[in-house]
């Protein structure tokens, strides 16, 4: 596949339990970033990747969120004890690297709903 | 810090008439990229067109363009001709560095 995959795609989830959230960047995409999307809202910032390394975390809204790159490839966005609030789209977006005029590439995002 | 300021929740067109999506921004910094990106209901988010702030000639993609005057930090986007294909989420956003921020959205509605 040529773009970025997230799956699932949707995912419903009883509040108190974990979540993981999955991206599959474009192949030799060095960056690697992390939005949060809610209803009427535009995209927040959570986290991006170079590399395997988090420069900024800063946008990560608690410490109940978590998120880990392997390989320079696959991230993994980690939410535990998930609560209401907690619901929206979950975007991943890759680049060839961070700055350098790098337009990003979106997934089509994570549903996450939390019941 | 930069912010991106997208003034229009929501706004609506007939098919064939052109619309101007505006946009503010605010930075110190002189150097930047600017883009505009299209969510449309598959949620899959687009590139539509990108500007670098260098470059004062406005940039221009098919049927869409944009009106950039950085003494004003603006960067609109204007859609000739629009379809029912541009029906969308419309988001502004600013890049420095590492940093990608993005305005809260206009949506667009294309009417047949």
């Amino acid at each position: 596949g040529a773009g970025v995959s997230q799956s699932p795609s949707n995912k419903v989830t009883e509040k108190g339990k974990d979540v993981e959230l999955r991206c599959d960047p474009i192949s030799g995409h060095t960056a690697l970033y992390w939005y949060r999307q809610s209803l009427g809202q535009g995209l927040e910032f959570l986290i991006y990747f170079q590399g395997n390394s988090a420069p900024d975390k800063s946008g990560l809204p608690s410490d109940r969120f978590s998120a880990e790159r392997t390989g320079g490839s696959v991230s993994t966005l980690t939410i535990q004890r998930t609560q209401q609030e907690d619901s929206a789209v979950y975007l991943c977006a890759s680049s060839l690297a961070a700055g350098l005029n790098s337009p990003l590439h979106f997934g089509n995002g994570t549903r996450l709903t939390v019941t | 810090a930069q912010t991106v300021t997208q003034s229009q929740p929501e706004m609506s067109v007939q098919e064939a008439e052109t619309v101007t999506l505006s946009c503010t921004y605010d930075t110190s910094e002189n150097n930047y990229y600017l883009f505009w990106y299209k969510q449309p209901p598959s949620r899959q988010m687009i590139l539509v067109i990108r500007q670098e702030a260098y470059k004062q000639q406005n940039a221009t993609e098919n049927r869409f363009s944009v009106n950039f005057q950085k003494a004003a930090k603006s960067f609109s986007l204007k859609i000739s001709d629009s379809q029912l294909g541009d029906t969308a989420m419309y988001f502004c956003a600013f890049m420095n560095d590492d940093k990608i921020i993005f305005g809260k959205g206009t949506r667009l509605h294309i009417l047949p």
